[in-house]
């Protein structure tokens, strides 16, 4: 099977422009997770996907940042109105069936999606 | 999820063993301690991950004591191919009340 996808690998954009970033995740993965990591910072955690659901969206940065995901797969991150603080690369990660309580499930991560606002 | 605490740059040569500590002196009983290496430009990946005493694999060892209050990550003969960042993240699930802590990683550089 292959890994995590992210779309597209680079993205530049203006300010005040929406963007959307898509993850694929590994087939079967019902956990998915989306972070943000600045240069020569480290991971930021956005959101969790548990199926299509989304337990806490506190870690989204503004209400410009949302995510969805549909039919237990792909996941899209939309950025709203960019803003170049918005610049990182967005990295996604799934992980298999994950209940709460149970063992912190191992998470394999896309190569990232970098995004440049102007 | 317990808070960790890393040196922020470590630097060791090939052949030599390096030892990367993890302080997460709040971690609660069910949390496992997760170790991920990444290289640049890439996501991380896993390396190793344990409940208490020491975990071996193929890559490296992770070494836990009685009180787990801190995790040791052995790296053996490293190589140039092991210069990345390193993070340990401890817990145990992701509820509406947990937000994911990677914290800021030890970067390792290794010299020929």
């Amino acid at each position: 099977g292959a890994g995590v996808s992210q779309s597209p690998s680079n993205k530049v954009t203006e300010k005040g422009k929406d963007v959307e970033l898509r993850c694929d995740p590994i087939s079967g993965h019902t956990a998915l997770y989306w972070y943000r990591q600045s240069l020569g910072q480290g991971l930021e955690f956005l959101i969790y996907f548990q199926g299509n659901s989304a337990p806490d969206k506190s870690g989204l940065p503004s209400d410009r940042f949302s995510a969805e995901r549909t039919g237990g797969s792909v996941s899209t991150l939309t950025i709203q109105r960019t803003q170049q603080e918005d610049s990182a690369v967005y990295l996604c990660a799934s992980s298999l069936a994950l209940n709460s309580g149970v063992v912190t499930d191992t998470q394999y991560f896309g190569p990232g999606t970098r995004l440049t606002v102007l | 999820l317990a808070k960790t605490t890393q040196p922020i740059s470590m630097d060791s040569y090939e052949g030599q063993e390096v030892n990367i500590t993890c302080s997460h002196n709040n971690i609660a009983t069910n949390d496992y301690i997760t170790w991920y290496q990444q290289f640049p430009s890439q996501g991380p990946r896993f390396i190793i991950q344990g409940y208490k005493t020491k975990v071996t694999n193929e890559v490296a060892s992770l070494f836990i004591p009685a009180d787990r209050k801190s995790s040791t990550l052995s790296l053996p003969r490293v190589s140039l191919s092991d210069t990345a960042v390193y993070y340990c993240l401890v817990g145990r699930s992701y509820s509406s009340a947990s937000k994911i802590i990677f914290g800021s990683g030890t970067r390792l550089s290794i010299r020929p």
